[in-house]
C-alpha cells in the first residue's frame, strides 16, 4: 500500500497570504489528522476529520481550517499567514478514529 | 500544560546494548500510548503501542512498559543498532470521545554509537 502523501513538500509564503496544503491518506483510511511541528512547541494537534466531518480540534486560531473530501483526501488552509506559522505541517491517517496513526513526510512552510 | 513529558532530551548508547527511553504523563484520562521514531525531514514512523489494559507489549526488538500507577511508560530497544539513531516521541490519547487526537512529548534524541 502507498503511504500517506502530502503536497507540496516545501512552500515559501509572505506574511498576510494564505496557503492550502493537501494530504492523501493510506487507501482505506477514513481518519485524517493534522499536526504542526515547531522547535518551540513540538508536535501539536490541529484537527481531525473522519468521514468528511471534523471530529476534534486543537487550540489553534480560526485562521487554521480544514476539510475532508468523500475520497478521504484532506486539505488544510491557513489564512493571513504570520511569521509564527512557519513550521512542518504533518498529516496522519488511520483506519479507525482511534488506533495507530501513520504520518506523511510533511510540508515545510516558511513564512517571510 | 505539558501533559506528556520526556525529560531526557538526548540519550547515547553503544551498539548492542539496551536503550531505555522514558515518558511520563499527567492526564489520567489517557488510555492509549504510542511510540514514534522520527528522522530529520521525514514524518514520524509508528513503532509500537500499548493500551492501558496491558502493562507490556513486545514487537521484535521493541518493548513498551506501562506503569499506570506511576503514570510512566518506557520503550526498551534491545539490541540497539546504529540505524535506531533518531528522535523518539511518545504520544498518548484519551478515551473514545477524543478520536484520533494525539498528545506528544518533546522527544528524545537517541544516538547509537558503533
Amino acid at each position: 500500500k502507498a503511504g500517506v502523501t502530502q503536497t507540496p513538500r516545501y512552500l515559501i509564503k509572505t506574511r498576510g497570504q494564505q496557503v492550502t496544503l493537501s494530504c492523501s491518506p493510506i487507501s482505506g483510511h477514513r481518519s485524517v489528522s493534522w499536526y504542526q511541528q515547531t522547535p518551540g512547541q513540538g508536535l501539536q494537534f490541529l484537527f481531525e476529520y473522519f468521514s468528511e466531518t471534523q471530529r476534534n480540534k486543537g487550540n489553534f486560531p480560526g485562521r487554521f481550517s480544514g476539510r475532508q473530501f468523500s475520497n478521504s483526501r484532506s486539505e488544510m488552509n491557513v489564512s493571513t499567514l504570520e511569521l509564527g506559522d512557519s513550521a512542518l505541517y504533518l498529516c496522519a491517517s488511520s483506519f479507525l478514529s482511534r488506533g495507530e496513526q501513520y504520518f506523511g513526510p510533511g510540508t515545510r512552510l516558511t513564512v517571510t | 500544560d505539558q501533559q506528556v513529558k520526556q525529560n531526557s532530551p538526548s540519550l547515547s548508547v553503544q551498539e548492542g546494548r539496551i536503550s531505555i527511553l522514558n515518558c511520563d504523563y499527567t492526564n489520567s484520562m489517557f488510555d492509549y500510548f504510542l511510540w514514534y521514531k522520527k528522522y530529520p525531514a521525514e514524518g514520524p514512523t509508528f513503532l509500537i503501542s500499548i493500551s492501558s489494559i496491558k502493562d507490556k507489549n513486545e514487537d521484535g526488538r521493541f518493548t513498551v512498559f506501562l506503569n499506570k500507577s506511576a503514570k510512566h511508560l518506557s520503550l526498551h530497544i534491545v539490541p540497539s543498532q546504529p540505524g535506531d539513531s533518531a528522535v523518539y516521541f511518545c504520544a498518548a490519547s484519551e478515551k473514545e470521545t477524543s478520536g484520533s487526537r494525539l498528545t506528544f512529548g518533546e522527544g528524545t534524541q537517541l544516538t547509537v554509537n558503533p
